[in-house]
């Protein structure tokens, strides 16, 4: 069964940063595209980047470039989010999900972590 | 970017009913195209992908269809369980961009 499981989530200071990770198991990690999306309280999803198998190749929306960083560690299973420079509107839920068969689409997404930025 | 542009925002059914929903893609997208449903304090779930593939597990009351740029997502027959919200996704082109979701609701 593929288990996706986020952690890192927490209330910190605009201006500040924080780091996300997802433990994956029951699939093979290194062989997936992975990504992360967005949701604030209320609101849409939002991806936010996704990273190639070999750490080789990432992608981000305008909103983050610069300030996130995506990247993996393979030998652990383990996908991570730096996040820097934080602002309130990166206030949200945090998915964690692997890119499907279909080369761009989310086929399994974590539980989500809570990510607040206010002073 | 590719703005995608779902309607209706809001629908009304009964269980029973077969509802359509449809997404727009400001310029072709060709197939690449995936429906999500979320629940309350949920993560999203694959529905379908590639415009009209089922992901495996979903009930074959979801259909998909569509391509270039007009989608559709059928659900027949509905059950309680389906009144959720849904969202449409596309992969074309980075950045990946969704549509801003159809609430479904009990009537």
């Amino acid at each position: 069964e593929v288990q996706l499981v986020e952690s890192g989530g927490d209330l910190v200071q605009p201006g500040g940063s924080l780091r996300l990770s997802c433990a994956a198991s029951g699939f093979s990690f290194s062989n997936s595209w992975m990504g992360w999306v967005r949701q604030a309280a209320g609101k849409g999803l939002e991806w936010v980047a996704n990273i190639n198998p070999g750490a080789s190749e990432s992608y981000y929306v305008d909103s983050v470039k610069g300030r996130f960083t995506i990247s993996r560690d393979n030998a652990k299973n383990t996908l991570y989010l730096l996040m820097n420079s934080l602002r309130g509107d990166d206030t949200a839920v945090y998915y964690c999900a692997r890119v499907g068969r279909a080369a761009g689409d989310f086929d399994s997404w974590g539980q989500g972590a809570l990510v607040t930025v206010s002073s | 970017d590719i703005q995608m542009t779902q309607s209706p925002s809001t629908l009304s059914a009964s269980v029973g009913d077969s509802v359509t929903i449809t997404c727009r893609a400001s310029q072709s997208i060709s197939t690449w195209l995936a429906w999500y449903q979320q629940k309350p304090g949920k993560a999203p779930n694959l529905l379908i992908y590639k415009a009209s593939s089922l992901e495996s597990g979903v009930s074959s009351r979801f259909s998909g269809s569509g391509s270039g740029t007009e989608f559709t997502l059928i659900i027949s027959s509905l059950q309680p369980d389906d009144f959720a919200i849904y969202y449409c996704q596309q992969y074309n082109v980075y950045p990946v961009t969704f549509g801003q979701g159809t609430r479904l609701e009990i009537k």
